[in-house]
């Protein structure tokens, strides 16, 4: 099936570890996205990517740190947890259409919890 | 800092046409309204856009006032499957600009 796919899909870990999150899209777009949703529900622009540059960086701590080896995926490794990490992180893709619609298409989530 | 305004939450009928309404007050020019909705634990899902003219699809319609300052998401014919909490969002559609700004967004809940 064409999609935006995310593993894993529950992550449960200690404070101070090391993990990474890994996303991935067929559907051929050349942005893709990752979203933070807190236990409060709002929902935050972390990074963008446009064909494996960094095109939106929302002062994220630099203990996240993506990484895109194509354009087809874009992983999330965060070092170092903290408790404040806990969250439903959301990987999405669109393509970049000037003046189109940049539909964004957004994965399962995957629930980060930090012990 | 999200630009809309929704009401916190919403109760509709199944059957029911759902309107859903958004201030956007201080939209630009070169802004588009679109709407995504978020079903309980899963991604949000991109329903429908538009710029000054009012929109359909398979989904719903958007009903945007003149002055570009309010909008009104209709769902026709309402289903259980549609309670979410459904969000307005303004941006442009130039590069450099593709985030998305959730703001909390409309709770509605679909009675059966």
């Amino acid at each position: 099936d064409t999609a935006v796919s995310q593993t894993p899909k529950y992550l449960v870990t200690q404070m101070g570890n090391d993990k990474s999150i890994k996303c991935e899209q067929n559907l051929g777009h050349d942005t893709m996205y990752w979203y933070k949703q807190d236990s409060k529900k709002f929902l935050k622009i972390m990074f963008s990517y446009n064909n494996k540059e960094l095109i939106i960086n929302e002062t994220v701590p630099n203990r996240f740190s993506p990484k895109s080896p194509d354009k087809a995926h874009l992983n999330l490794h965060i070092n170092s947890l903290e408790l404040g990490d806990s969250a439903v992180y959301f990987c999405a893709s669109s393509p970049r259409l000037a003046g189109g619609p940049n539909e964004q298409f957004f994965g399962p989530g995957t629930r980060l919890t930090v012990l | 800092d999200a630009k809309t305004t929704q009401p916190p939450s919403m109760d509709c009928a199944e059957g029911r046409a759902a309107n859903l309404p958004c201030n956007h007050s201080t939209i630009s020019g070169n802004e588009y309204v679109y709407w995504y909705r978020q079903i309980h634990s899963q991604g949000p899902q991109y329903i429908i856009h538009g710029l000054k003219n009012n929109e359909t699809n398979e989904m719903a319609s958007l009903i945007i006032t003149e002055d570009r300052k309010s909008s009104t998401l209709i769902l026709p014919h309402a289903t259980l499957r549609d309670t979410a909490v459904y969000y307005c969002i303004v941006r442009s559609n130039n590069f450099g600009n593709e985030k998305l700004t959730f703001g909390t967004g409309t709770r509605l809940t679909i009675i059966p």
